[in-house]
């Protein structure tokens, strides 16, 4: 069935530094999301893909769609203590409705 | 106020029970999910549902039932038959095609002793 891997799966950066984490699917997908979750808090939705080689800026964080939809990034730069959480990558395929989530990458900023 | 509500937050139930958690929206979302979210493994898909009166089942449905008679409404039943219930327990909603970001409330741990 259709797999998202998400890497790294910890990340830990100084203040000030930048960060990047990157989505695979197994298969082609229709679009990709990307969300935030605090600790302690739930996924919160951030952003949605849907062209190939698409990119989308808000702020600090660049979002890319790889040109075969099949992978996709997230770059926070210079990161702030309120950058900490987890994120996650979520895809949804060609046939639609399955939202499959990768395993998140977690985030910690050190002052 | 628009939104996705979960209860109870935190629940624990004795081995062997069933147990069913509830999920509400009231924002005329066609597609409710349920994830179940362990400790390193992300979210996992357990059940979907696109429209009343129909679901499919997830990657880790096994032990676990839904129904969906309304529109407002997606519970899930976590049976006796699931193995390893102690998890964090997600509902979503979003609106259908289009592919829209997803809401989530916020969600349910349940502890099974």
């Amino acid at each position: 069935g259709q797999q998202v891997m998400q890497i790294p799966q910890y990340q830990h950066v100084q203040e000030g530094e930048d960060f990047t984490t990157y989505c695979n699917s197994s298969t082609t997908l229709s679009n990709i999301q990307w969300y935030k979750q605090r600790p302690g808090g739930h996924p919160v939705f951030l952003i949605q893909l849907v062209k190939s080689g698409e990119v989308k800026k808000q702020k600090r964080l660049t979002f890319q769609f790889g040109e075969a939809k099949k992978n996709s990034s997230l770059h926070i730069t210079a990161t702030q203590t309120t950058d900490v959480g987890t994120y996650f990558c979520a895809g949804r395929n060609n046939q639609g409705g399955k939202l499959i989530f990768g395993q998140g990458t977690e985030l910690s900023v050190k002052p | 106020d628009g939104g996705i509500t979960q209860s109870p937050k935190y629940l624990f139930r004795k081995e062997g029970q069933n147990v069913t958690l509830s999920c509400e929206q009231n924002l005329n979302h066609d597609a409710m999910y349920w994830y179940r979210q362990d400790p390193g493994q992300g979210l996992r898909l357990i059940y979907y549902s696109q429209i009343v009166n129909d679901f499919q089942k997830g990657d880790i449905a096994e032990g676990y039932s839904v129904s969906r008679e309304k529109k407002e409404s997606f519970p899930l039943t976590v049976t006796s038959a699931q193995k390893n219930p102690t998890a964090f327990y997600l509902c979503a909603s979003s609106l259908q095609g289009a592919g829209r970001g997803a809401f989530f409330g916020q969600g349910t741990r349940l502890t099974v002793v």
